[in-house]
């Protein structure tokens, strides 16, 4: 069947530092991707989205990059803030969402 | 203000006590979803409501049953609880399929 994985189950990053998140998929008919964070006791909150016509999205500090030649995505958290702690998940759709095993970024002083 | 409320936030029910958790949306989206999730996992779709459209995910026991009752409202019956049962089951909302969907923040169901 068709998978959705994160590369890193935990990211220990210092804070001011940037996070890069990464998620792989296999079903080359994807074409709406999500990223979302969850904090403990809390559902699933929406980051940023990307289309697979673009390559690029930013928002308020962060960034998603899309690349659907090896079938890659990742987000950049800018300036990553002890309020970043949580679980990131990518949500991958091919009309349907799958979403990945999630990342948890542990943010240290 | 919260969009997508469950209720309650914490369920303790009895092994085979059957158990029902409730979701509601003020966003008048289309589709409501029941997601199951254990520890830092992905969350499991269960089922989803597309309107009052019911859609079975395969690998979902019959012990997990859903209601629409109507747009707002979306709720999830589990028959016979068992211990293997004990998760975070989380409600979504999204306007249409391979939409965003808005997710609420859980009940946390245990299993004595």
């Amino acid at each position: 069947g068709e998978s959705v994985g994160l590369h890193l189950p935990t990211l220990s990053v210092q804070e001011g530092d940037n996070s890069i998140i990464n998620c792989a998929y296999s079903n080359s008919a994807s074409d709406y991707f999500i990223w979302y964070k969850q904090e403990s006791g809390k559902g699933p909150q929406f980051i940023i989205d990307i289309r697979s016509n673009m390559d690029k999205r930013q928002g308020q500090r962060v960034t998603v990059l899309l690349n659907k030649t090896v079938k890659h995505l990742s987000l950049q958290i800018a300036a990553t803030q002890p309020g970043d702690s949580a679980v990131y998940f990518c949500a991958v759709s091919w009309g349907k969402f799958q979403f990945g095993a999630g990342t948890q970024v542990v943010v240290t002083p | 203000d919260a969009m997508v409320i469950q209720n309650p936030r914490y369920q303790v029910t009895q092994f085979g006590k059957p158990v029902t958790l409730s979701c509601s949306q003020t966003l008048n989206h289309n589709v409501m979803y029941w997601y199951q999730q254990k520890s830092s996992q992905a969350p499991k779709l269960l089922f989803h409501y597309y309107d009052k459209d019911f859609n079975n995910e395969a690998d979902t026991p019959d012990n997990f049953q859903s209601r629409r009752p109507n747009t707002s409202f979306c709720f999830l019956d589990i028959r016979s609880p068992g211990l293997g049962d004990a998760a975070m089951y989380l409600c979504a909302t999204s306007r249409d399929l391979a939409a965003i969907q808005y997710f609420g923040a859980g009940t946390r169901l245990s299993v004595l």
